[in-house]
């Protein structure tokens, strides 16, 4: 799986959209691109995942961009509640593979 | 966490004796996967299942870990003559069979916390 880089944390205020970077210039043309993030020491949600076209679910967007280097991830309207760390994850889809965790982002979400 | 269920949610064992955990996958999910988190770092895969079968164990330590998927009842993750260094969070995760397109997203559990005394 191709390696991912992502800035070790960020901060956000509440209400206001959170964009979360990853880099992942080796990726695959088979390769997804997944996100999951990690709430305190809670088992880690999945959030949403693409391959080359941007995805919206009711948690969050996903920008890829054209050449599949980058993508973000985007919270419209953080909460409190969103405070965690994300993980970008290049994963190859048809095959259910392990995860490789990188060390993610920090993001902290202020009043 | 979407269904997948975990127990212990606490356990605590004294050095040498074994820890087993258990894992529920979620619904109609036939692939389990483990995970731990040792203190302040992140989380690291160890073995992926399918019914009573082991698919990748590259993560798993070489002695004294074990895991099983019976065709009934949950995943088991066992830990024989613990040590203090397997003190960590224990996480499993399920994924749903969608044929060949598959994205295999995986559902966490609320994770096993072992603490070895």
């Amino acid at each position: 799986d191709a390696k991912t880089t992502q800035p070790p944390s960020m901060d956000c205020a509440e209400g206001r959209a959170a964009n979360l970077p990853c880099n992942h210039s080796t990726i695959s043309g088979n390769e997804y691109v997944y996100w999951y993030r990690q709430i305190h020491s809670q088992g880690p949600q999945y959030i949403i995942h693409g391959l080359k076209n941007n995805e919206t679910n009711e948690m969050a967007s996903l920008i890829i961009t054209e050449d599949r280097k980058s993508s973000t991830l985007i919270l419209p309207h953080a909460t409190l509640r969103d405070t965690a760390v994300y993980y970008c994850i290049v994963r190859v889809t048809g095959t259910a593979s392990k995860l490789t965790f990188g060390t993610g982002t920090r993001l902290q979400v202020t009043l | 966490n979407a269904g997948v269920m975990q127990n212990p949610r606490h356990l605590v064992r004294r050095r040498g004796q074994e820890a087993r955990l258990r894992c529920s996958p979620m619904k109609g999910h036939s692939h389990v996967y483990w995970y731990r988190q040792l203190p302040e770092e992140g989380l690291k895969f160890m073995v992926y299942l399918q019914k009573e079968n082991i698919i990748d164990e590259s993560g798993m330590p070489k002695e004294r870990f074990s895991a099983e998927f019976p065709k009934e009842g949950p995943s088991i993750l066992r830990i024989q003559q613990v040590v203090r260094g397997d003190s960590a969070a224990y996480f499993c995760a399920s994924s749903p069979i969608q044929g060949a397109r598959a994205s295999y997203e995986q559902y966490f559990g609320p994770g096993t916390r072992l603490t070895v005394t």
